[in-house]
């Protein structure tokens, strides 16, 4: 069955400092697609990016970057030199593309990220 | 672009009533979504739209929730009789995603909080 579990619920940090959050995921699939969204307290979801699974090259993103690592099923988000405007709750999700519901996202319980200034 | 519209925005509803939630996807997005987020956790798939057929309804509670997109753009969500447990954030998100192709992010609206007294 597939899972995602982002173990971390809550972080705090102070402006300026590198925060990385994890991200775990479950699947039997052999091709499938992980996403990071970012929920601010306005409530309207982010799409951050999407990686295939035989991509597992790092991407960078200005201050994002992402860490892919199938070799431990995992997805991380790193946030470099961290700004209040990055508090927010950040989902990691999960897509399989074989079966019959393609494209549907199982989502994590999200990481609730808080930068203090 | 416009983005995922979708209205109201805030409902308060009493146990047994019913209430109904509409949303307008991107233009020319065929898939269209809608999710359950309970407080504190991950967005839930309700049901999943291609064009104006259901493609996948399996966590719908159908004795009580349904879903119609009969034009295949807009898409309503009705709850009837209303419970409790029913309080939550309803999303709806869009994908230009068509069955058979591989997963394409999807794009969030704001959401309805629905709050069952």
């Amino acid at each position: 069955a597939q899972k995602v579990t982002q173990a971390q619920t809550e972080i705090s940090v102070v402006e300026k400092e590198d925060v990385t959050l994890d991200c775990v995921y479950e699947t039997r699939d052999t091709t499938y697609y992980l996403f990071w969204y970012k929920q601010p307290p306005s409530g309207e979801l982010v799409f951050l990016i999407r990686r295939n699974s035989f991509d597992e090259q790092n991407e960078i993103s200005g201050r994002y970057s992402w860490n892919f690592q199938k070799s431990t099923s995992s997805f991380n988000f790193t946030i470099t030199a961290s700004q209040v405007v990055d508090s927010a709750v950040y989902f990691c999700a999960l897509s399989e593309a074989d079966g019959g519901s393609q494209g549907n996202l199982i989502f994590g319980k999200g990481t609730k990220l808080s930068v203090k200034p | 672009e416009a983005g995922v519209a979708q209205s109201p925005r805030y409902k308060i509803i009493e146990k047994r009533q019913s209430v109904a939630f509409w949303c307008n996807p991107i233009s020319g997005h065929a898939t269209l979504y809608w999710y359950q987020q309970i407080l504190g956790q991950g967005p839930k798939l309700l049901i999943q739209f291609q064009n104006n057929g259901v493609v996948d309804d399996s966590q719908l509670p159908k004795d009580r929730f349904s879903a119609e997109r009969l034009k295949g753009v807009d898409s309503t969500l009705k709850i009837q009789p209303a419970k409790l447990e029913d309080s939550a954030v309803y999303l709806c998100a869009s994908s230009p995603k068509y069955q058979g192709e591989p997963a394409y992010e999807q794009y969030f609206g704001p959401g309805t909080r629905l709050t069952v007294t």
